[in-house]
């Protein structure tokens, strides 16, 4: 079993629309990376999260660590956010190392 | 904004041929990491770097790979005798210190072994 699960692995949505993208992972952590990694390959980072929620924009990430659990969402969605989803948690403190999700290839159609 | 840049972009090299893949952290940055992505896989963590010395490694990890921190900028991959499945993309990563510190990431490396 991975230790990192995203859902869903596709996901394709009319501009504008709502979008939420989840992340399960089975192991303690410490805290979590949101990753954006476009068609060229390169990846930014969006969010990092140790509890709560944090907003940039139009991109809001939650996480509770209890239930081990993050999603990512995107409000009014655009063309321009078709891209790979990667959510990666990092272990406990003195562990500093990302553990990756699979990604959600998400698509937005004009 | 300080980036991480990595080069070069792309590296074509033949089967046990040596590779060296270069990347220049954010200036302030203590935290260093490389990772790797083989096609339509995951990313996956590779090895951690502090203090002039390897802090955490993967078992893909091996023999074949080292790092090192030549000067006060860059920080580098080695590939001693590269085999077909090391082709891949390289990613290096920086942070500026440990714990609640956020990675960036460069652009990446795609290797390709012939």
């Amino acid at each position: 079993k991975n230790e990192v699960e995203q859902s869903p692995q596709n996901l394709t949505a009319q501009e504008g629309e709502f979008i939420t993208i989840n992340c399960s992972y089975s192991v303690g952590i410490s805290a979590l990376h949101w990753l954006q990694q476009h068609p060229g390959g390169g990846i930014v980072s969006l969010f990092m999260l140790s509890s709560g929620k944090k907003k940039h924009g139009r991109l809001i990430a939650t996480i509770n660590i209890q239930e081990k659990h993050s999603s990512l969402h995107i409000t009014a969605s655009h063309p321009r956010d078709s891209a790979v989803y990667i959510c990666a948690p990092r272990r406990d403190f003195g562990n500093e190392k990302l553990t990756f999700g699979t990604g959600t290839r998400l698509t937005i159609i004009p | 904004e300080p980036e991480v840049t990595q080069t070069p972009s792309h590296q074509v090299t033949q089967m046990g041929q040596e590779v060296i893949l270069r990347c220049v952290p954010i200036s302030n940055h203590l935290y260093f990491y490389w990772y790797r992505q083989i096609l339509g896989q995951k990313v996956e963590f590779l090895v951690s770097f502090y203090n002039n010395e390897i802090s955490e490694k993967s078992e893909i990890f091996d023999d074949q790979f080292s790092v090192e921190r030549p000067d006060g900028s860059n920080f580098t991959l080695k590939i001693r005798s590269t085999k077909l499945e090391d082709s891949a993309m390289y990613f290096c990563a920086s942070s500026e210190a440990q714990g609640g510190q956020p990675q960036h990431f460069g652009d990446g490396t795609r290797l390709s072994i012939l």
